[in-house]
């Protein structure tokens, strides 16, 4: 069965300090990594997709990774405005978009 | 971009009331999913649709569940005999034509609150 397994469950950052989140996933003929930004009350946006091991993408403070197994998400000297729910999500041949639980991430000033 | 509108955004019933949430997908997008999500999860699939047509529907999705998309623009979900663990919040979401099959990003709304008393 496919899985999402994202990891820390939740992150507390000073303002600049740099991190890392983690979305490790098995899937059948992975179609496309996603990631999304939620924040409370509001339904997920997207950030990045990514579809082959290797490859990188970058927006503002953000960078997503993907190796055959797992991706990563790089948060360079966040902001509080960084502050949110970051979901990682993958799409294997159909139509079904599956989501992990998600990182919480806080960014104290 | 008026992007996806969903209505309304909190319902509040008493258990086995039955509830109805619309949702407007953006305009050119011929994809719709319904997803529910609970404090602390991801969003777990509901059900799919492509126009009018409903293609995919989740094993988790009880027969007290049912969506249309009539005509291929909005769509409801209803659910019947509601129970507690109905609670969460149910979020809509749009893609665009397939373009090739190499993307299928998600436009999201912003959820209707459900609250089973």
């Amino acid at each position: 069965e496919d899985q999402v397994t994202q990891s820390p469950e939740a992150l507390r950052l000073q303002e600049g300090e740099s991190s890392s989140l983690n979305c490790s996933y098995t899937v059948s003929g992975l179609r496309g990594l996603f990631w999304y930004r939620q924040d409370p009350g509001k339904g997920p946006e997207f950030l990045f997709t990514l579809y082959s091991a290797g490859e990188e993408k970058e927006k503002e403070r953000l960078k997503a990774t993907l190796t055959k197994k797992e991706s990563f998400l790089h948060i360079t000297a966040p902001k509080p405005e960084d502050s949110a729910t970051y979901l990682c999500a993958v799409q294997e041949g159909g139509f079904k978009t599956i989501f992990g639980a998600g990182t919480r991430l806080f960014v104290k000033a | 971009d008026t992007g996806v509108s969903q209505n309304p955004r909190h319902k509040i019933t008493k258990r086995g009331q039955n509830v109805t949430f619309r949702c407007d997908p953006i305009s050119e997008h011929n994809r719709l999913y319904w997803y529910r999500q609970t404090l602390g999860q991801g969003p777990e699939f509901l059900t799919y649709f492509q126009n009018e047509a409903q293609l995919e529907k989740s094993r988790l999705l009880s027969d007290r569940f049912s969506a249309e998309r009539p005509k291929g623009s909005f769509s409801t979900l209803e659910i019947q005999r509601t129970e507690q663990g109905d609670s969460a919040m149910y979020l809509c979401a749009s893609s665009p034509r397939d373009t090739g099959g190499t993307n299928e990003k998600l436009f999201f709304g912003s959820g209707t609150q459900l609250s089973v008393l």
